[in-house]
């Protein structure tokens, strides 16, 4: 069964912290993306990347970066955590373009004290 | 800026109802895909329509891509506790690398 795996269901950080959210895809997808979901602002793109070592910015990457030295894995890095940064992140795969869809881990839920 | 907007943002409704949600953009997409989220959990591709025109049915699920690729339907029949959740639509364009996503429906079916 195919499948998106992020290495967190829950986390809890302080603020201030170095926060690395961790993504495996096991479907040779080029394609891989870091959202967040927030109640009434629906899913917004932070990063993605089209390859290896490659990675473009999204709606809101201000205080993220992304790491993808391997294809199958893909890194959203949080430098200094901060509350406002509380949110479930979400990260998908895709082949390139998107008529087959996305992807998607099951989420890590990041709450940031 | 490509848009897709999706209304109603919640409806709850009793089991056994019918009901349909909208998803509706100023702009023309290449394809338009329908995604099903539960509580905790990441969404899940239920549809791709990349057709103008084109009606997809799902068991109870019935997905319908406007004639001008600006805008889609999903329509239940007969609905169930389990169908339950987040739908969001998502629209895609031609040599574009990601989705745009609707806001999301939250769907709740009260026994």
């Amino acid at each position: 069964d195919v499948k998106v795996t992020q290495s967190s269901r829950y986390l809890v950080k302080r603020t201030g912290e170095k926060v690395f959210l961790e993504c495996v895809q096991d479907m040779d997808h080029e394609n891989m993306f870091w959202y967040r979901q927030d109640p009434g602002l629906g899913l917004r793109l932070i990063y993605f990347s089209y390859d290896v070592k490659m990675k473009e910015k999204g709606d809101i990457p201000e205080g993220y970066s992304v790491s993808r030295e391997k294809k199958e894995r893909f890194s959203l890095i949080l430098e200094s955590a901060s509350t406002n940064q509380t949110s479930m992140y979400l990260c998908a795969s895709s082949l390139p373009g998107q008529v087959r869809g996305y992807t998607f881990g099951s989420g890590t839920r990041l709450t940031v004290v | 800026t490509q848009l897709l907007e999706q209304s109603p943002q919640f409806l709850s409704i009793q089991e056994g109802e019918n009901l349909t949600v909208y998803c509706n953009s100023s702009s023309v997409f290449s394809s338009l895909q329908w995604y099903r989220q539960e509580p905790g959990e990441g969404p899940v591709l239920l549809v791709t329509v990349v057709t103008g025109g084109e009606v997809k049915k799902l068991k109870r699920l019935t997905f319908q891509f406007g004639d001008a690729r600006k805008d889609s339907s999903l329509h239940i029949t007969a609905a169930q506790t389990g169908d339950t959740g987040l739908y969001l639509c998502a629209g895609g364009s031609q040599g574009a690398q990601k989705l745009v996503f609707g806001q999301g429906t939250r769907l709740t079916i009260n026994p």
